[in-house]
């Protein structure tokens, strides 16, 4: 199992609760991305993880949204309050590097239903 | 901001006919652009990348091409099997220390056996 790992790979939960989501990089990747595709549309980029470099959070829609990354490998989005838009599939995907150059591997993604 | 428009939304082909995606991109100023494959209840599978440099990329029944200058990115897919049915999407970056990807919405295909 080398690939990229998300759990669960379905939520549903009722509005204004708070949901977390979690994403297993691959071994050695030093580089984790969080992307959001809505229905119809095209990936959303939420936040990159490079290191021990500060996260780029500029893709996060609202400040009910948050990351975290431990250890440099495991990570942690959070949402709070959830409302119907949040509805999605959220994609994790992780590189061995910073730099576009090399390919992002994407896990499953955890679909997630705001009832 | 990069805009990132793949037509068509839907395809629908019968076996052994070629698959042509088209991919377009409104800043044409970019490092490279990726094909990935998509799966229903799958992640994203990274096909080829091809970097601003390259016109063409190669792999198997696949083959991509880039035109920068005009914003635009084909897929070609020969002699497409029912196993290719998914979604694919084109994806650019913008240069060598933007690692976010632009997505476009995917085109969709269906080949019927």
């Amino acid at each position: 199992g080398a690939g990229v790992s998300q759990s669960p790979s379905n939520k549903v939960t009722e509005k204004g609760k708070d949901v977390e989501l979690r994403c297993d990089p691959i071994s050695g990747h030093t580089a984790l991305y969080w992307y959001r595709q809505s229905l119809g549309q095209g990936l959303e980029f939420l936040i990159y993880f490079q290191g021990n470099s500060a996260p780029d959070k500029s893709g996060l829609p609202s400040d009910r949204f948050s990351a975290e990354r431990t250890g440099g490998s495991v990570s942690t989005l959070t949402i709070q309050r959830t409302q119907q838009e949040d509805s999605a599939v959220y994609l994790c995907a992780s590189s061995l590097s910073a730099s576009p150059l090399g390919a992002q591997y994407f896990g499953p993604g955890t679909r997630l239903l705001v009832l | 901001k990069q805009e990132v428009t793949q037509i068509p939304a839907a395809l629908s082909v019968p076996e052994g006919e070629n698959l042509v995606l088209n991919c377009s991109f409104t800043d044409s100023a970019i490092y490279n652009l990726q094909w990935f494959r998509q799966d229903p209840g799958k992640g994203l599978t990274s096909l080829l990348l091809i970097q601003s440099s390259q016109r063409e990329q190669t792999s198997g029944r696949l083959n991509a091409s880039l035109d920068k200058s005009s914003g635009r990115s084909t897929l070609y897919i020969a002699a497409s099997q029912p196993g290719d049915s998914a979604t694919y999407l084109c994806a650019v970056s913008r240069n060598p220390n933007d690692y976010k990807l632009s997505f476009g919405a995917g085109t969709t295909v269906t080949v019927r056996a």
